[in-house]
Order: structure tokens, then sequence, then C-alpha cells
């Protein structure tokens, strides 16, 4: 089945700067990358996806690339806000099933 | 957009009793939705697929007698917890996927119920 990692588990950053995160999956059938923001106590909530015909899809602060042959997709966050801190998941699926990576905790320092 | 309920947001009971997690789809009909637990720092972690209509679909390694899904609407799925216990303290997550929105996309996640067995 479809095994997904994500790096780092944490990263901080200055407000302003830029912050990224990476994930590896292990099926190549899989066709479908979401993005997801967690806060504490909530349910996660979808910041942006990607399917497999695509290379990269940004919308204003936020983009994700997919390199299908390598089998990694990244999440870009740029101009960071102390509102994006909380704990971003990646996942990927090609059934039904989204398989979540492990997760990141960002914290953007003012 | 596509919103799920989720209810309660938090439940504590004592330890042999059951719970009841509910998870509607507030504004679309789901014929699936997804039942995942998320223990403190960690991942989501899928445990079975609820499927409208019929017998839901038990990840490797989630007990289905302990983790009672019924998925009896396109708008309503439930998740018992049976004779629960401490171990069984955790966030329960549901998930629905809106099919007007077409492939695997359009995954609507509830907000979570904490619960905690003393």
């Amino acid at each position: 089945g479809e095994n997904v990692e994500q790096h780092p588990s944490t990263l901080s950053v200055q407000e302003g700067d830029s912050a990224v995160i990476k994930c590896t999956y292990s099926d190549s059938a899989s066709n479908y990358f979401p993005w997801y923001k967690q806060e504490l106590g909530k349910g996660p909530q979808l910041i942006i996806d990607i399917r497999s015909n695509v290379g990269e899809k940004k919308d204003q602060r936020i983009a994700v690339t997919l390199n299908k042959t390598a089998k990694h997709f990244s999440l870009h966050i740029t101009e960071t806000q102390p509102e994006d801190s909380a704990v971003y998941f990646c996942a990927a699926s090609n059934t039904d099933k989204l398989i979540f990576g492990t997760g990141t905790r960002l914290q953007v320092f003012p | 957009g596509a919103v799920v309920s989720q209810h309660p947001s938090w439940v504590i009971c004592k330890s042999g009793t059951s719970v009841k997690i509910e998870c509607r789809s507030l504004d679309f009909q789901a014929t699936t939705m997804f039942w995942y637990r998320q223990f403190p720092k960690q991942s989501l972690m899928l445990m079975a697929t609820s499927n409208e209509g019929s017998k839901a679909t038990y990840e490797q390694g989630v007990e289905k007698d302990k983790f009672l899904i019924n998925h009896a609407s396109l708008t309503l799925s439930t998740l018992t917890v049976t004779s629960a216990h401490p171990e069984d303290s955790s966030f329960y997550i549901c998930s629905a996927r809106d099919p007007a929105q077409g492939g695997y996309s359009g995954y609507t996640f509830g907000s979570g119920t904490r619960l905690t067995v003393v």
C-alpha cells in the first residue's frame, strides 16, 4: 500500500521568510496530492492540492510542486505570517483513501 | 463549500461504556465517509471507510466489533466506540467526499471529537 513520508517534523521561521515542507510517496499509481493545515483541537483544512497531470500549482502565498518521476511533492509558503503557525499534513491518494504524511509543525515567529 | 459537521466535539466517558460520534454532510450527499484516529502529535490514521447502505470496510488492525460504524443515510455516518477503555482515548475525525467535485478531490473533514475514557 501507499506510504507517505514527510519532512521536517518541525520548522521554525521568522515572519516574512519562506517555509518548505517535503513529502515522498511510494505508490506510483497515486494521482492526487492534497495539503492540509490543522490547528490545535480542530480537523484538517485543505489549503491546496495537485493532481498528477500538473507539475506546479499556486494560490497566493502557497504553492505546491510535484515530481512524479522522483515521487515527491513539496509545499511552499512565502511571506509567512504568525497565523500560518499550525501543523501541516501532506497526503496521497490513488483510490478513495487518503494516506497522510507524519505532519510538520510550523512555527512562525514575529 | 462542502461542510461536514461532527458531534460531539468532546466527550468524557467511563471505562466500559459506549460512545457514539456523529458525522454529517450538511450540504451534499456522501455515499462514502471516512473515520480517522489521531493520537497527540501524530498523524491521522484511517480506521475505516463507511459506505452508505452497506458494511464498513475496516483497515488492518482495527477491531470492527470495537468500532461500530453505521452509514444509514447519505448524510450521516456514526462511529460507536463500544466498551471503551482508556487506551481508546484519542481524537476521532470524520471525512466525507463531495462527489460533485469529481475525482478523488473534495474531501472535507469534520472538526473532530476528543474522546477521553476515565
